[in-house]
């Protein structure tokens, strides 16, 4: 078993709709980490977390420390979010454990 | 301010040979962390480096190295390259330490190793 899943692995979504992403870790953290990964590699990070929520635009970040879970909100979504999200353990090993990944495609 | 860069962005090598690559951080980021993505294995960490001091190690072996220069500048080395170590590897840099801050990750550079 993977010490960061991720669910789930792909999502098709149309224009509009509300996503979510989910993360469960079993390794003690840091901080939890959410990335967007575009199509040719670009890694962008989205949000960095410790506890509570965080939003920034039309994407929400919330975490709960004592379930061991992290989910990434997309409200309205558009095509322009079409990527890879990937969820990253900063772990209390001093190391960064990933989670598999979601393929999002938004379709207009 | 200028992003992270990386250098070369690609490489062809074949087995055996060894490979040094760069990155650049951001002006005023100490922490460089250096990851490799393949689609077998997703990302994984390789290591950090702070101040020109490696602070941790993935689970690579030992052909897998790297250093910090003063200007925070980093290196990584692969010697001896397998087929398996084709991938794309991305560096990131930070304010302070990668697990607790916001990192910003340069282009990559995709090996390709024959």
């Amino acid at each position: 078993k993977n010490e960061v899943e991720q669910s789930p692995q792909n999502l098709t979504a149309q224009e509009g709709e509300f996503i979510t992403i989910n993360c469960s870790y079993s390794v003690g953290i840091s901080a939890l980490h959410w990335l967007q990964q575009h199509p040719g590699g670009g890694i962008v990070s989205l949000f960095m977390l410790s506890s509570g929520k965080k939003k920034h635009g039309r994407l929400i970040a919330t975490i709960n420390i004592q379930e061991k879970h992290s989910s990434l909100h997309i409200t309205a979504s558009h095509p322009r979010d079409s990527a890879v999200y990937i969820c990253a353990a900063g772990s209390n090993n001093n190391d960064m454990r990933f989670g598999a990944g979601t393929r999002l495609t938004v379709k207009p | 301010k200028a992003g992270v860069t990386q250098t070369p962005r690609y490489l062809i090598k074949t087995r055996g040979q060894q490979v040094t690559l760069s990155c650049s951080p951001i002006s005023g980021h100490r922490s460089v962390s250096w990851y490799q993505q393949t689609p077998g294995q997703g990302l994984q960490f390789l290591f950090e480096y702070f101040s020109e001091t490696q602070r941790n190690k993935g689970n690579f072996p030992g052909r897998f190295s790297g250093r910090q220069f003063s200007n925070s500048r980093s290196e990584m080395n692969v010697s001896t390259l397998e087929l398996g170590d084709s991938a794309l590897y991305l560096c990131a840099s930070s304010l302070g330490t990668s697990l607790g801050e916001t990192q910003y990750f340069g282009p990559g550079t995709r090996l390709l190793v024959l």
